[in-house]
C-alpha cells in the first residue's frame, strides 16, 4: 500500500539549533516526493520537491531509496520556521497526493 | 489573481442535510483537486479533476459527488450530511502533472 510516515507529531527546538522532520514512504515505483508547509493563518504550500533539488529557506531535503525516507533538514531553526509541515508523495499520475499526518515544528526563542 | 477560493469558511450542517462547498480557481489550472483532513490526520484526496467534464475518485469519495463544467469551478456536493464527513475541506488545483498544488483556504464542516 502506499502511505507516507511522518513519525513526530511535534518537534519542538530552540532557536539556532538544527532539525530533522522525518518522513518515510512506501510506494512501488519511483516516487515523486514533497513537503508543504502551512504558517500559522496561511494556506498550505510548497516547500519543495525532490525532482529540483534546491534549498528553500534554508530547508534541503534528500531522497533515499534505500531507507524509503525523505527527511526535510535546516541547519539552524529560525522563529519563523515555526509551522505544520507535510510530507506527500505523488500517486498514480495526475498528480494525486497521499500526505502525512504532519509534524508540527516550534522553534523557541 | 485570488488563487483558489473557497466557499464558504465555516459551516454546521444537521444529518441528512445537503450542501454544496465551492471552489474556484483563477490561474487556468486543468487539475483540481478536493481533499478532506481530519484532526491529527493528513489530507485525503476525495476526487480530483484533469479538465472540464472529466472527473475522477479519489482515496474517500462515497458521500460526495463533483462536476466540472468549466476550467475554473469544480464544486463538491455533499447528499446527505453524516457526522463522518465532520472535516476541514481543501480544495487545490495544478497546471499539470508534477507541478506544484496551489491550495485554497479550506472549509470547515461541521454535521450534527
Amino acid at each position: 500500500a502506499q502511505r507516507v510516515t511522518q513519525p513526530e507529531k511535534l518537534l519542538s527546538v530552540f532557536k539556532g539549533a538544527p532539525v530533522e522532520l522525518k518522513c518515510n514512504y512506501s510506494y512501488s515505483g519511483s516516487p515523486e516526493l514533497f513537503w508543504y508547509v502551512q504558517y500559522s493563518r496561511q494556506r498550505l504550500q510548497l516547500l519543495l520537491r525532490h525532482i529540483s533539488r534546491e534549498s528553500i529557506k534554508g530547508f534541503t531535503a534528500d531522497l533515499n531509496k534505500g531507507e524509503t525516507s525523505f527527511h526535510l533538514k535546516k541547519p539552524f531553526a529560525q522563529e519563523e520556521d515555526s509551522a505544520m509541515y507535510y510530507c506527500a508523495l505523488s500517486s498514480g499520475g495526475y498528480n494525486k497526493l497521499i500526505f502525512g499526518a504532519g509534524t508540527r515544528l516550534a522553534v523557541h526563542p | 489573481n485570488a488563487g483558489v477560493t473557497q466557499t464558504p469558511k465555516f459551516r454546521i450542517l444537521k444529518i441528512g442535510q445537503s450542501m454544496t462547498l465551492q471552489c474556484t480557481q483563477d490561474m487556468n489550472h486543468n487539475y483540481m483537486y478536493w481533499y478532506r483532513q481530519d484532526p491529527g490526520m493528513g489530507l485525503k484526496l476525495i476526487y480530483y479533476s484533469v479538465g472540464a467534464g472529466i472527473t475522477d475518485k479519489g482515496e474517500v469519495p462515497n458521500g460526495y459527488n463533483v462536476s466540472r463544467s468549466t476550467t475554473e469551478d469544480f464544486p463538491l456536493r455533499l447528499e446527505l450530511a453524516a457526522p463522518s464527513q465532520t472535516s476541514v475541506y481543501f480544495c487545490a488545483s495544478s497546471y499539470s502533472q508534477s507541478y506544484e498544488q496551489y491550495f485554497g483556504p479550506g472549509t470547515r464542516l461541521t454535521v450534527t
